[in-house]
């Protein structure tokens, strides 16, 4: 069974703390994904990566970064939480050939930060 | 700018009690339009892709169809483990990265 694996469901950290979220695929997928899920505000894209060391911005940048060394693992570091970084954090992969495939997600992390 | 709009945002049934969640889209070109079901505390669960109008997909009890300004996702004759929130995505023409709906809240009742 094909899966998109995040390392944690939940999580608490600190104001200031660095914090970094994986994610793992198991599809050879060449394309991943980092969204946040705010309720009232939907999905929204924070970074996506098309490939190995490559990285995009999405719409929701500013306080992020992200890490791709190898194909299946896809990082998402917060520099210095911050309590407006509360939320739900959703990765998801698809293949490249099909890039108008529907994603594979994670099951998500719910991170707080107090 | 391309936006995705999801209605209504919050729909209860009676088990058994058919009906239709609607996603209208306005983009330039569609390159694909994709359905997901999202349980609570959880990462979505991939559905369907339309990609023309005129085409329908169907999986157990929900069947997705595809106009030029929106698609439909009927429900016939649902249960209680259809409730779900189901989110749409488009992903316009000339862009690799899909818009996203803020989804309905779907419950049946037993």
């Amino acid at each position: 069974d094909v899966k998109v694996t995040q390392s944690s469901r939940y999580l608490v950290k600190r104001t200031g703390e660095k914090v970094f979220l994986e994610c793992v695929q198991d599809m050879d997928h060449e394309n991943m994904f980092w969204y946040r899920q705010d309720p009232g505000l939907g999905l929204r894209l924070i970074y996506f990566s098309y490939d190995v060391k490559m990285k995009e911005k999405g719409d929701i940048p500013e306080g992020y970064s992200v890490s791709r060394e190898k194909k299946e693992r896809f990082s998402l570091i917060l520099e210095s939480a911050s309590t407006n970084q509360t939320s739900m954090y959703l990765c998801a992969s698809r293949p490249a050939a099909g890039q108008s495939h529907g994603y594979t997600f994670g099951s998500g992390t719910r991170l707080t930060v107090v | 700018e391309d936006q995705v709009t999801q209605s209504p945002e919050a729909l209860r049934l009676q088990e058994g009690e058919s009906s239709s969640l609607n996603c209208s889209y306005t983009v330039s070109g569609l390159r694909g339009l994709f359905w997901y079901r999202q349980d609570p505390g959880k990462g979505p669960e991939f559905l369907f892709t339309l990609y023309s109008a005129g085409e329908e997909k169907e999986k157990e009890r929900l069947k997705a169809t595809l106009t030029k300004k929106e698609s439909f996702l009927h429900i016939t004759a649902p249960k209680p483990e259809d409730s779900a929130t189901y989110l749409c995505a488009v992903q316009p023409g000339g862009s690799y990265i899909p818009t996203f709906g803020r989804g309905t809240s779907l419950i049946v009742h037993p």
